[in-house]
């Protein structure tokens, strides 16, 4: 049974980097699927940030493209996140999942990690 | 890319059926068959609940069900129980951007 665990600084200073690694337990990560990363806003809906393949390949939201990295470590079993210049915008909860994706079309998320709440404040 | 438009809460009563909508444009809902839907209690990740528009994973009651029209998708529930409380989302694939979009989400009050 697959499982998610995401872990990260809880506090961020505005206009550093903020660092999240997602954990995959009981699946490997070199199984075809893609890994996504998915925040959520104090009381806001959900933003896709984005995914990446065991093979290094990554999509991007484009509103974040420039600010955002996704790499992968396959020998740990785990995937991180980078997301530079935070402002008070970025604070909210940061989720992990397998993403299935063919043929380049991104799919459905599941399951998902229970996330990690990072603040952004000084 | 603006994200999917849905109501931001609906409600019934126990028994009843509810319907979702999820509106997009000729540029994801309306042209790929990749929605899917989230359920979300408070505290708690979301979870998939429907995908590839009206196929539900293994342990989702059939009570609930995904369709869609145009540029229009919906997740109707039957039969609503008081555990179906909860906070809905819908995706869709993004298209030419290779993006995921997801709606603002419906607030279920079974009352």
């Amino acid at each position: 049974q697959v499982q998610l665990q995401e872990s990260g600084p809880g506090l961020v200073r505005p206009s550093e980097t903020l660092s999240v690694t997602c954990s995959v337990a009981g699946y490997s990560i070199n199984t075809g699927y893609y890994w996504g990363w998915i925040r959520q806003s104090p009381g806001e809906g959900l933003q896709w940030i984005g995914s990446i393949h065991q093979t290094g390949n990554t999509y991007y939201n484009p509103s974040l493209r420039g600010r955002v990295s996704i790499s992968v470590d396959t020998s740990k079993n785990h995937f991180s996140l980078n997301l530079t210049s935070v402002t008070a915008a970025d604070t909210a909860v940061y989720y992990c999942a397998r993403h299935l994706a063919v043929r380049g079309i991104l799919q459905w998320l599941a399951p998902w990690g229970q996330g990690s709440r990072v603040t952004v404040s000084s | 890319q603006s994200g999917l438009t849905q109501p931001r809460s609906v409600s019934g009563s126990p028994g009843q059926s509810v319907t979702i909508s999820c509106s997009g444009t000729g540029n994801d809902v309306g042209r790929y068959d990749y929605v899917s839907w989230y359920q979300q209690y408070p505290g708690k990740a979301p979870t998939l609940i429907i995908y590839d528009v009206n196929t539900r994973p293994s342990g989702v009651p059939d009570r609930f069900s995904g369709s869609k029209s145009g540029n229009t998708a919906s997740l109707t529930i039957s039969g609503l129980q008081v555990d179906d409380e909860a906070d809905y989302f819908c995706s869709s694939y993004g298209g030419s951007h290779n993006s995921v979009l997801f709606g603002g989400g419906t607030n279920l009050a079974v009352l």
